[in-house]
């Protein structure tokens, strides 16, 4: 069993829609990363987060520790949102990484 | 500031052969880790290093070796080339020792094994 699990896998909304991406985790994670791919193949971290809440713009994220559960939500999304949007958890000097969730947003 | 500089972005190999992804930062960071990423599956960690000096394997490690005589430099050695490595390669680093803060990734290196 995989330490970190994504849902969706693949994800289609309209512009304007309110997204959430969700994370879960087992025992030994410290703390949880989102990422995001390009569809050109770049990645760039976007939280690091081991409690409560970060907000950068339209993104946050969320992680609620006794449940082990994490989530990314797009707020206002747009086509330029269109993405793979992978978490990672840390654990001692590990990183362990989903499958990653494919999100389209159409116009 | 260039960041994480991955080289070369594409290479194709022959069935046994060798080479060197080169991978190095120059944001002094301690923590650099290689991972491949092949469809239908999370990036998954080959070998990582928490300084220089300090190398460890991560979860698939068979087929690759790396060294870190540097705390810039962290390159990742094919000894004999196979198809099955075959994949997208991503160099990674961050401030301190252990993945706890942002990770700064390189571009990829797409491998092709014939």
């Amino acid at each position: 069993k995989n330490e970190v699990e994504q849902s969706p896998q693949n994800l289609t909304a309209q512009e304007g829609e309110f997204i959430t991406i969700n994370c879960s985790y087992s025992v030994g994670i410290s703390a949880l990363h989102w990422l995001q791919q390009h569809p050109g193949g770049g990645i760039v971290s976007l939280f690091m987060l081991s409690s409560g809440k970060k907000k950068h713009g339209r993104l946050i994220a969320t992680i609620n520790i006794q449940e082990k559960h994490s989530s990314l939500h797009i707020t206002a999304s747009h086509p330029r949102d269109s993405a793979v949007y992978i978490c990672a958890g840390t654990s001692g000097s590990r990183l362990t990484f989903g499958e990653g969730t494919q999100l389209t947003v159409n116009p | 500031n260039a960041g994480v500089t991955q080289t070369p972005k594409f290479q194709v190999l022959k069935t046994g052969q060798s080479m060197t992804l080169q991978c190095a930062q120059d944001m002094n960071h301690e923590y650099m880790s290689w991972y491949r990423q092949d469809p239908g599956m999370g990036l998954r960690l080959i070998h990582y290093s928490v300084g220089a000096g300090i190398t460890d394997q991560g979860e698939v490690p068979n087929g690759y070796n790396v060294s870190r005589s540097t705390t810039e430099d962290f390159p990742l050695r094919l000894l004999s080339a196979a198809p099955s490595q075959t994949s997208v390669y991503f160099c990674a680093s961050s401030y301190t020792g252990a993945p706890l803060n942002i990770q700064y990734f390189g571009a990829g290196t797409r491998l092709s094994v014939l």
